[in-house]
């Protein structure tokens, strides 16, 4: 197990709805960053967290947006929620010396999320 | 454009087989990494192997081996004596730098199936 918790496992929300989605990094880790993984795909990056500060954004609406907290856990809010946002989201945390640092991710389980 | 490709979308064999997984990646950068993950069904991406690019040293850790050759820009990665728990999809991923260290980018995945 690599230490990183993610919470709720599983969710269900309807279109339209707000969902926010919750990550404790492994301990000592400063850095966390958001995947969002459609069904048969690989994990497309949303945007990473680098000391409580966004660190990055891949192709995603402003509609996705994060918090990064002093303890270096971090939150996931995604408003407006469509029915292509129903993935799997993943977190990962890694320890960087700086921002966008190139340590190895290591993931925490996912939260599927469906929107109907 | 895909960055990492991943062709082989599944391989079944037989146990005590050896199974070797394909990616192609393509950058522009001279410096990167490139990572293997695997994911079980319960969904956790579980970290197996990093290679930065200065690095075309091939090695061998237990039961896995990769092939990592810049002139093809591939890197290849292979399970020795497969056993049943092996099964799993595989996402090769890169990080290019020095602006996207923290983003990896996956390939498709490779479902490998190990029957008894």
């Amino acid at each position: 197990e690599t230490g990183v918790t993610q919470s709720p496992t599983h969710l269900i929300k309807t279109r339209g709805q707000q969902v926010t989605l919750r990550c404790s990094s492994q301990s000592g880790h400063n850095t966390v960053s958001w995947y969002q993984q459609a069904l048969g795909q690989g994990p497309q990056f949303i945007f990473q967290y680098y000391r409580e500060e966004e660190n990055g954004r891949g192709n995603f609406p402003p509609r996705f947006s994060g918090l990064q907290f002093p303890n270096y856990s971090s939150e996931l809010n995604v408003n407006a929620l469509e029915l292509d946002d129903s993935a799997l989201y993943l977190c990962a945390s890694s320890l960087a010396r700086l921002a966008g640092g190139k340590e190895t991710q290591y993931f925490g389980p996912g939260t599927r999320l469906l929107v109907l | 454009a895909q960055k990492v490709t991943q062709a082989q979308t599944e391989i079944s064999v037989v146990e005590k087989e050896d199974v070797t997984l394909d990616c192609v990646y393509e950058t522009r950068d001279t410096t990167y990494y490139l990572f293997w993950y695997k994911q079980p069904p319960s969904g956790e991406l579980v970290f197996l192997i990093r290679r930065n690019s200065f690095d075309e040293q091939n090695e061998i850790s237990g039961r896995y081996s990769w092939n990592f050759q810049k002139s093809t820009s591939s890197f290849n990665f292979t399970i020795t004596a497969s056993q049943v728990v092996d099964s799993a999809v595989y996402f090769c991923a890169l990080s290019e730098g020095p602006r996207s260290w923290g983003k990896l980018q996956f390939g498709a995945g490779t479902q490998v199936v190990v029957t008894p």
